[in-house]
């Protein structure tokens, strides 16, 4: 059974560039959330999506976009790169059962390293 | 806002000692609460949840229980061991997850 599998695993940016970090969902669910991790701190919510929508955001400006492609697998795409923006980047899926979100168990990726220069 | 909680790190213990990590929660109803662990290098990985008041979870010989009256969900182990030494993250979760800042543990043989 396969778990979450991301790429890169590790990258190297340059301030002002743009990034893309890919997703698969562990097999069999739908839903694939990304979190931002700085180095000591616990995940942060970047956005869910869901159908190929972006279901829910957290507080992130819009340098931050995604996408969900119908295979359920997602893409999370960071412009004009800061230095702030180093952090480790986790991808979660889970599945939507009836009662909705609430609750779901999620499932993490390994992640991808970005280091902003 | 909802938020979690938890006590500053690092916790040092020699093994086979009693390990108590506290975890409260602020949340404007009732959330599912977790415990996830994070290895060195890794992604995290689910330890145990509970999903309504009074329900413990347990996994691994880790256990926490959901207290509503508190808002806390502190995780217990009786013996720890050298390869529980990891960062753990108690988390809640309605439509989307709030992770807490992660306790490192490290376990002395």
């Amino acid at each position: 059974d396969a778990g979450v599998t991301q790429s890169p695993t590790h990258l190297i940016k340059t301030r002002g560039q743009q990034v893309t970090l890919r997703c698969s969902p562990k097999s069999g669910h739908d839903t694939v959330s990304w979190y931002q991790q700085a180095l000591g701190q616990g995940p942060q919510f970047i956005f869910q999506y869901y159908e190929e929508e972006e279901r829910q955001r957290g507080n992130f400006p819009d340098r931050f976009s995604g996408h969900q492609f119908p295979n359920y697998s997602s893409e999370l795409n960071v412009n004009a790169l800061l230095l702030g923006d180093s952090a480790l980047y986790l991808c979660a899926s889970s599945l939507v059962l009836g009662t909705g979100f609430a609750g779901n168990t999620i499932y993490f990726g390994e992640g991808s390293w970005l280091t902003v220069v | 806002g909802d938020s979690v909680t938890q006590m500053e790190g690092p916790v040092t213990l020699s093994e086979e000692a009693f390990l108590t990590i506290n975890c409260t929660y602020t949340a404007t109803g009732y959330p599912s609460l977790f415990w996830y662990v994070q290895y060195p290098g890794e992604g995290l990985q689910l330890l145990l949840k509970a999903t309504k008041a009074d329900d413990k979870g347990s996994n691994k010989g880790f256990e926490a229980t959901y207290r509503k009256e508190t808002t806390s969900f502190h995780l217990e182990k009786g013996s720890v061991q050298v390869s529980d030494s990891a960062v753990y993250f108690c988390a809640l979760s309605f439509n989307k997850f709030y992770f807490g800042s992660g306790t490192k543990l490290n376990v002395k043989p």
